[in-house]
């Protein structure tokens, strides 16, 4: 089955700074990707998605990167804000027995320091 | 729409009773999943259900977990008997499309086993 690995666990910048969280997959036949940010006491929520036709999106100070050959995508946040201090995680949705279960990985604690 | 709504937020029971978790999807969303939470273990995929039928179980720790979906609003995951090491934050989530799509989050239930 697909194996998701994420890095770091923890970040910690000042304000102002640029984020990046780092997720690299096992199975080649991933093809969904997206991003999701938990905050305290809540559920995870949709921040932004890739498919593996895309290279890179953004959207506003939020831009994700993918790389199928070496199996790797990231997170990227410009401009850092307190309010973006949160857990992320990154998914990967491979085949499995024709359906597509997706496969977390363990999250990135983003504190950010006014 | 409120959103995907769980209930209750918090459970606290005693070693071999049972628990029921409950979840009512964004309407119009066809497929429910239910994740679980942990330090240890991230978040996991336990079941996920298209059109109240469930599609994958596969997720689902042991026989002591079954989750129903009787209606389109309406899906249960049951515990019985629970054990110390269920104890977890149980998410909900729904979606339009399926898997390979944004999943829409409950806030979760909190379970804690003593």
């Amino acid at each position: 089955g697909e194996n998701v690995e994420q890095h770091p666990s923890t970040l910690s910048v000042q304000e102002g700074d640029s984020a990046v969280i780092k997720c690299t997959y096992s199975d080649s036949a991933s093809n969904y990707f997206p991003w999701y940010k938990q905050e305290l006491g809540k559920g995870p929520q949709l921040i932004i998605d890739i498919r593996s036709n895309v290279g890179e999106k953004k959207d506003q100070r939020i831009a994700v990167t993918l790389n199928k050959t070496a199996k790797h995508f990231s997170l990227h946040i410009t401009e850092t804000q307190p309010e973006d201090s949160a857990v992320y995680f990154c998914a990967a949705s491979s085949t499995a027995g024709g359906s597509y279960i997706p496969t977390f990985g363990r999250g990135t604690s983003l504190i950010v320091h006014p | 729409d409120a959103g995907v709504i769980q209930s209750p937020r918090h459970e606290v029971t005693e070693m071999g009773q049972e628990v029921t978790l409950r979840c009512k999807p964004i309407s119009g969303h066809d497929y429910l999943f239910w994740y679980r939470q942990t330090m240890m273990r991230g978040l996991e995929l336990l079941i996920y259900f298209n059109n109240n039928v469930p599609i994958d179980d596969s997720g689902m720790p042991e026989d002591r977990f079954s989750a129903k979906m009787p209606n389109a609003s309406f899906s249960t995951l049951k515990i019985q008997p629970s054990e110390p090491r269920d104890s977890a934050v149980y998410f909900c989530a729904s979606s339009e499309q399926g898997l390979n799509t944004e999943a829409f989050f409950g806030q979760g239930t909190r379970l804690t086993v003593v």
